[in-house]
């Protein structure tokens, strides 16, 4: 079966703890995302990769590391995590266009990410 | 750089009764136009999409969307709502030669029975 899949999916823990949340897809999609999700704001981009060892910065980088040493994982780390990171992630991979952008993206389940 | 204008926070809808959810894009060329859907708990989940050619779209669960030039408009439309289709319904919108797609804010779907 075609997925996503991301762990943990509910995550508490307290200021300057670093952790780690995984991303996994088994599509063999070159690119993949995350986002963070805040009630009223939509979905927005944190980080995005075209491919293994290419990332780039979306819409709210600050706070936030990725890497991509294998095409299915892309981790998030969160060094120092603060009170305003408090959210819902979610990870996402795709194929792309020949127009240059993203087709569509297949989203993992999310991730509930409380900081204390 | 595109934006993407979901004006309907909510929508209240009977079982049965037809249903369009409005979104406005503000992009300059052919923008490549997405809804997904996300039911309770759940990530998102595609219905369709625009790239090219004709302009109406259809997805699964009988839905469609129109995409309007003239207007910046891609609004999804439901011909009858099912309890099911209770959900948040989010446009999004692709650039070409961006890989950074924006989202609207989102549509909450509430359907009585």
């Amino acid at each position: 079966e075609a997925q996503v899949t991301q762990n943990p999916r509910y995550l508490i823990t307290v200021t300057g703890k670093k952790l780690t949340v995984t991303c996994s897809q088994n599509m063999n999609h070159e690119y993949m995302s995350w986002y963070r999700q805040d009630p009223g704001l939509g979905l927005r981009q944190i980080y995005y990769s075209m491919n293994v060892e290419v990332t780039d910065k979306g819409d709210v980088p600050e706070g936030y590391k990725v890497s991509r040493k294998e095409k299915r994982n892309f981790p998030l780390i969160l060094e120092s995590p603060s009170p305003n990171q408090t959210s819902l992630y979610f990870c996402a991979s795709s194929f792309t266009t020949s127009g240059g952008t993203t087709d569509t993206q297949y989203f993992g389940p999310g991730t509930r990410l409380t900081v204390l | 750089a595109q934006s993407v204008t979901q004006p309907d926070i909510h929508i209240t809808v009977s079982e049965g009764a037809s249903l369009e959810l409005r979104c406005n894009y503000s992009y300059g060329a052919t923008p490549y136009l997405f809804w997904y859907v996300q039911s309770p708990g759940q990530g998102l989940q595609l219905l369709l999409k625009y790239f090219s050619g004709d302009t109406l779209v259809q997805g699964f669960k009988g839905f469609e969307a129109e995409f309007k030039r003239s207007q910046s408009s891609f609004n999804l439309r439901k011909p009858s709502v099912h309890w099911s289709d209770a959900a948040e319904y989010f446009c999004a919108v692709g650039e070409g030669g961006s890989y950074i797609p924006t989202f609207g804010r989102g549509t909450s779907l509430i359907v009585h029975p």
